[in-house]
């Protein structure tokens, strides 16, 4: 199906390496969000784009997280010299609306699981 | 601030019963939207509904249904005649009107035993 797509599906990770996370949205998807979703929690804001400009990244819990979006279409979540307490499930999701007060709701991906060991 | 609880963690019913998901939530704005989404075992988040702060006429959608009470600032959700396939993990949320991001509660989860 054309949904939200993230790569890899579960990765693990030895602390103190980078990771890179990988979501396509829906084609024609102006909003991308990414959310963090810890065991057993519900998901928490992480960033936002709007095409490829990064409007909101107040989410983000450390400078060692990095997202961007060069063309405004695939984004990458970047966690550098990863940490135990990073270990969580990684969901991208998109939509047609400019902001969550639009008529398009938000499209979920099935997530990346990261395990830091 | 914003905040969503569902004080319910586990639920377990038996197939065909009605099964009521609680969500109450705190905001200072006068205007946002609430949401409920499921997230089966396979990870991804489903909408199921948004609402607007504005109109807190119930809604029904095949067997499910939904009771905006702002006196009370609960948004509950209530599935009729409970199918195995209902079995997940059910999220409220909650955003300010112009936000850019969603406060999830710590989700519901529903087990139907057949």
């Amino acid at each position: 199906g054309a949904g939200v797509s993230q790569s890899p599906r579960y990765k693990v990770a030895k602390r103190g390496q980078d990771v890179a996370l990988r979501c396509d949205p829906i084609s024609g998807h102006v909003s991308l969000f990414w959310y963090q979703q810890a065991l057993g929690q519900g998901p928490e804001f992480l960033t936002y784009f709007q095409n490829e400009a990064q409007l909101d990244k107040s989410g983000l819990p450390s400078d060692r997280f990095f997202a961007e979006r060069p063309e405004g279409s695939v984004s990458t979540l970047k966690i550098q010299r990863t940490q135990q307490e990073d270990s969580a499930v990684y969901l991208c999701a998109s939509s047609l609306a400019y902001q969550q007060g639009g008529n398009s709701p938000l499209h979920f991906g099935n997530g990346t699981r990261l395990t830091v060991t | 601030a914003q905040k969503v609880t569902q004080a319910q963690t586990e639920i377990s019913v038996v197939e065909k019963e009605d099964v009521t998901l609680d969500c109450v939530y705190e905001t200072r704005d006068t205007t946002y939207y609430l949401f409920w989404y499921k997230q089966p075992p396979s990870g991804e988040l489903v909408f199921l509904i948004r609402r607007n702060s504005f109109d807190e006429q119930n809604e029904i959608s095949g067997r499910y249904s939904w009771n905006f009470q702002k006196s009370t600032s609960s948004f509950n959700f209530t599935i009729t005649a409970s199918q195995v396939v209902d079995s997940a993990v059910y999220f409220c949320a909650l955003s300010q009107t112009g936000a850019n991001n969603l406060f999830f509660g710590t989700g519901t989860r529903l087990t139907v035993i057949p």
